[in-house]
């Protein structure tokens, strides 16, 4: 069983507004991800991190940031949102010891920016 | 690089019928594939992967997935559907730099 957690699970804020969307797991992973995901599209990665104090951007360019100041926290940051931030953004993490090792997802935030 | 085709952005089956969600890959090294499902609402849960130890894969839920090098092929297969099966699956291959290329993913139904 995964433990990883997102706050808040929906959003819904206007234009313009600073957002912080939480991912927390408890399993002690080293990497840990940001996706964005729209229907019936795939998902893109848009951050990731190796461990404490390692953030790199992913495949998709995003206008968001995070930090990983600690191993457990991994929390994305939209300065200013806008229409275009809806989506749904998945966090997840795995162990990092290769190719091979699972991804566990969280339950996911869905945004939507007015 | 990588990526995964999902062939059929929907699926609709019966009740008791065979489930089969098509997944083909491309990747420059020898690949690591994964099927991950996702129920409404929640995030994606790993169903199966593949990591070179055999080509015929058991998941949970009663399903499996065969890995074809010759045909680039993963598909994910279930025998017998069962109402509970209806979500949204996802194929994904590893690739050099350990992150995942991921499908568009095929939504299935399930018909009483």
């Amino acid at each position: 069983e995964a433990d990883i957690y997102q706050t808040p699970r929906y959003l819904v804020i206007g234009t313009g507004k600073k957002i912080t969307l939480e991912c927390s797991q408890t399993m002690g992973h080293d990497k840990m991800y940001w996706y964005q995901q729209d229907p019936g599209m795939e998902l893109h990665l848009i951050h990731y991190s190796y461990g404490v104090n390692s953030t790199e951007k992913g495949d998709l360019s995003s206008e968001s940031t995070v930090s990983r100041i600690r191993t457990e926290h991994f929390p994305l940051t939209l300065e200013s949102a806008r229409p275009s931030h809806t989506s749904q953004y998945l966090c997840a993490s795995s162990e990092g010891r290769g190719r091979q090792e699972t991804q566990y997802f969280g339950p996911g935030t869905r945004l939507l920016v007015l | 690089a990588q990526s995964v085709t999902q062939l059929g952005s929907h699926v609709s089956v019966s009740e008791g019928a065979l489930v089969l969600l098509r997944c083909n890959y491309s990747s420059s090294v020898p690949p690591y594939l994964f099927w991950y499902v996702q129920y409404p609402n929640q995030g994606l849960q790993l169903l199966l992967k593949y990591t070179s130890a055999a080509t015929l894969v058991k998941g949970i839920n009663g399903f499996e997935a065969e890995f074809k090098k010759s045909e680039t092929s993963f598909h994910l297969t279930k025998p017998s559907a069962h109402m509970s099966d209806a979500a949204e699956y996802f194929c994904a291959v590893s690739g050099r730099d350990y992150k995942l290329s991921f499908g568009a993913g095929t939504t299935v139904t399930v018909r009483a």
